[in-house]
């Protein structure tokens, strides 16, 4: 079965500095989001992507985070300066845009730590 | 507001036991309802929508729109079930509202 594959796993930063999460959507998927899950806490939307630009955004999601599909394949988050409060289980998610019935499809996850 | 309601942290029960996990939701057109499953910080993984009517590893849920309602239930708990279980609405296309999420414990 087809899957979102998210790089990295687990990644240390510096407070400070910028980071970039890598996303590899389902191949013939549409439709692309961010989510985030503080330890301990829910999962959270951060950002939806349709048709090369941003469809939906949450007030998470401020002036530090960007998103970008450089290529065919990848969908990237960029965090441009780390907080301590940015330490999250961040999950890439694709979905097909058929009809309604169908679901999105989560990654494994990039475990971001700001020291 | 949409929203998704988890009133339940933790439950623990004993292996054999029957399951309810509790989910409400406030949504003002068509709902559709999810369950997401997670074991152990690995990734989400989609358990039941309501609209297939489905029932996997022996969870079932049923969509109760009088009493706004979507929850999931298995009658006999195994230890394999121990895991964070989330419920989602889907909010047109673009996002995913959670609850809070409830950690399942199954005792042996």
């Amino acid at each position: 079965e087809p899957e979102v594959t998210q790089t990295p796993s687990h990644q240390v930063t510096q407070m400070g500095q910028e980071v970039i999460l890598r996303c590899v959507p389902i191949s013939n998927h549409l439709y692309f989001y961010w989510y985030r899950q503080i330890l301990g806490q829910k999962v959270e939307f951060l950002v939806s992507f349709y048709n090369n630009e941003i469809s939906e955004k949450s007030e998470i999601f401020d002036d530090q985070f960007s998103v970008e599909r450089p290529d065919g394949s990848n969908f990237t988050l960029k965090i441009r300066s780390t907080k301590l409060e940015d330490s999250a289980m961040y999950f890439c998610a694709s979905y097909s845009g058929q009809s309604s019935g169908n679901t999105i499809y989560f990654g494994e996850g990039s475990w971001l730590t700001v020291v | 507001a949409q929203r998704v309601t988890q009133p339940e942290k933790l439950l623990s029960v004993f292996k054999g036991a029957p399951v309810e996990l509790k989910c409400n939701y406030s949504y003002s057109g068509s709902p559709e309802l999810f369950w997401y499953v997670q074991y152990s910080r690995q990734r989400l993984q989609l358990l039941l929508r309501h609209i297939s009517r489905e029932s996997i590893k022996g969870f079932t849920a049923d969509l109760n729109k009088g009493e706004t309602s979507f929850h999931l239930k298995k009658p006999f708990a195994q230890e394999e079930d121990s895991a964070m279980y989330y419920c989602a609405l889907r909010s047109g296309t673009y996002k995913y509202i959670f609850g809070t999420g409830t950690r399942l414990k199954v005792l042996a």
